[in-house]
């Protein structure tokens, strides 16, 4: 079945640029995306990008998909302490986010 | 424009109870989509509804049920509780073009 792998921890100074990486195993996934997750909250969509596309920006955040490879990574440029949180990689087929796959998530730890 | 909503954010069962969760989408969304979100499974797709119909369904027991009204308010339901179903269940509604799912911040449930 569909599998969204991440690493669990990454951890950078305040100011620094901060890169997530994901993989995930679904050839058909037709969108890809990001979800911060802060303690005790809901889930929040940062960004997603369609299957067609190799790199999206929105303001910090930079996604970048390498199709071939089946690899997914989110940039937050000038990372804040703000930004400390749990990133979610999550994949899904056709216009159906309803029924997303997610990976285990990555924290993010900005030290000051 | 209200995000989504679910309640209550706490819940305290003993073992073989049973439990109902409820959600309100965003206002105009049709589908709502639930989530298990636990420490050693991470987030796992319980089931989806549309128009009052469910559309998709993840791999869970028959003791996970979940409906939808009219106006496309949700209830979940787990009977005959277990402690493994302590976790943090999570509603979301996706948009009009099911591009995009936007998440409530959940029930905890624990079951004692």
């Amino acid at each position: 079945g569909e599998d969204v792998e991440q690493s669990l921890f990454l951890s950078v100074r305040e100011g620094d640029s901060s890169v997530i990486n994901c993989t995930y195993t679904d050839s058909s996934s037709t969108y890809l995306y990001w979800y911060k997750q802060e303690p005790g909250a809901g889930l929040q969509l940062l960004t997603y990008i369609f299957s067609n596309m190799d790199m999206k920006q929105d303001q910090r955040l930079t996604v970048l998909l390498n199709k071939k490879d089946k690899h997914l990574s989110l940039r937050i440029a000038d990372t804040q302490t703000g930004d400390s949180a749990i990133y979610f990689c999550a994949e899904s087929r056709g216009t159906n986010a309803g029924k997303s796959t997610f990976g285990d998530g990555t924290t993010l730890t900005v030290k000051p | 424009k209200a995000g989504v909503t679910q309640s209550p954010r706490y819940l305290f069962k003993t073992r073989g109870q049973q439990v109902t969760l409820s959600c309100s989408p965003i206002s105009g969304h049709r589908s709502v989509s639930w989530y298990q979100q636990t420490p050693g499974q991470g987030l796992q797709f319980l089931f989806e509804y549309f128009s009052e119909t469910q559309r998709n369904k993840g791999n869970f027991p028959g003791r996970f049920s979940g409906r939808q009204f009219s106006n496309s308010r949700s209830e979940m339901n787990v009977s005959t509780l277990e402690l493994g179903d302590s976790a943090l269940y999570l509603c979301a509604s996706s948009s009009l073009d099911g591009e995009k799912l936007f998440f409530g911040s959940g029930t905890q449930l624990s079951v004692l």
